[in-house]
């Protein structure tokens, strides 16, 4: 069974607020990712880790930026919400480039 | 470049008709291939993958999918399609690189009617 949480699942905020974005995996995969989607469009790879205190950008653009402290948490934090951020925002992990193991998603509107 | 097409981004079958996705890939090296598949609201779950082994790979839900090396293609077929099924459906390839390099395809959303 995969377990990977994204908290909280649907949000909406006001322009120019902080936010986080939480992502936790009880895999101990090494490899965790953030994805943003529109609906019923593509995967942006936004953000991903090859471990603790490694981050990387990933081919989409982000105002957003991330973190990984610990091997089981990768949140997503930004600074200053506004509403070309509205998505939804997908978390995932794996262990190598086997299957990528996704949680539920944040579906974030920002007025 | 690598990269992964998926031919039509909207596909509609009859209930009890032939499910048939298409997915090619662009690479130089062997790949590990995946399909994917989304309900509404939901993150992406596992359908099948294909690592070296059997170029048949059976999956969840009656799913299956076929490597073909010389085509490079990993179609997605399901002999008699479900209303359930109704989704929408990516095709990943990723690669033993330093650098893990794994690309999603556009996605198919499929509609089934009834």
């Amino acid at each position: 069974e995969a377990d990977i949480y994204q908290t909280p699942r649907y949000l909406v905020i006001g322009t120019g607020k902080k936010i986080t974005l939480e992502c936790s995996q009880t895999m101990g995969h090494d490899k965790m990712y953030w994805y943003q989607q529109d609906p019923g469009m593509e995967l942006h790879l936004i953000h991903y880790s090859y471990g603790v205190n490694s981050t990387e950008k990933g081919d989409l653009s982000s105002e957003s930026t991330v973190s990984r402290i610990r091997t089981e948490h990768f949140p997503l934090t930004l600074e200053s919400a506004r509403p070309s951020h509205t998505s939804q925002y997908l978390c995932a992990s794996s262990e190598g480039v086997d299957t990528q193991y996704f949680g539920p998603g944040t579906r974030l509107t920002v007025l | 470049a690598q990269s992964v097409t998926q031919l039509g981004s909207h596909v509609s079958v009859s209930e009890g008709a032939l499910v048939l996705l298409r997915c090619n890939y662009s690479s130089s090296v062997p790949p590990y291939l995946f399909w994917y598949v989304q309900y509404p609201n939901q993150g992406l779950q596992l359908l099948l993958k294909y690592t070296s082994a059997a170029t048949l790979v059976k999956g969840i839900n009656g799913f299956e999918a076929e490597f073909k090396k010389s085509e490079t293609s990993f179609h997605l077929t399901k002999p008699s399609a479900h209303m359930s099924d109704a989704a929408e459906y990516f095709c990943a390839v990723s690669w033993k690189t330093s650098y893990d390099k794994v690309i999603f395809g556009p996605g198919t959303s499929l509609s089934v009617i009834p």
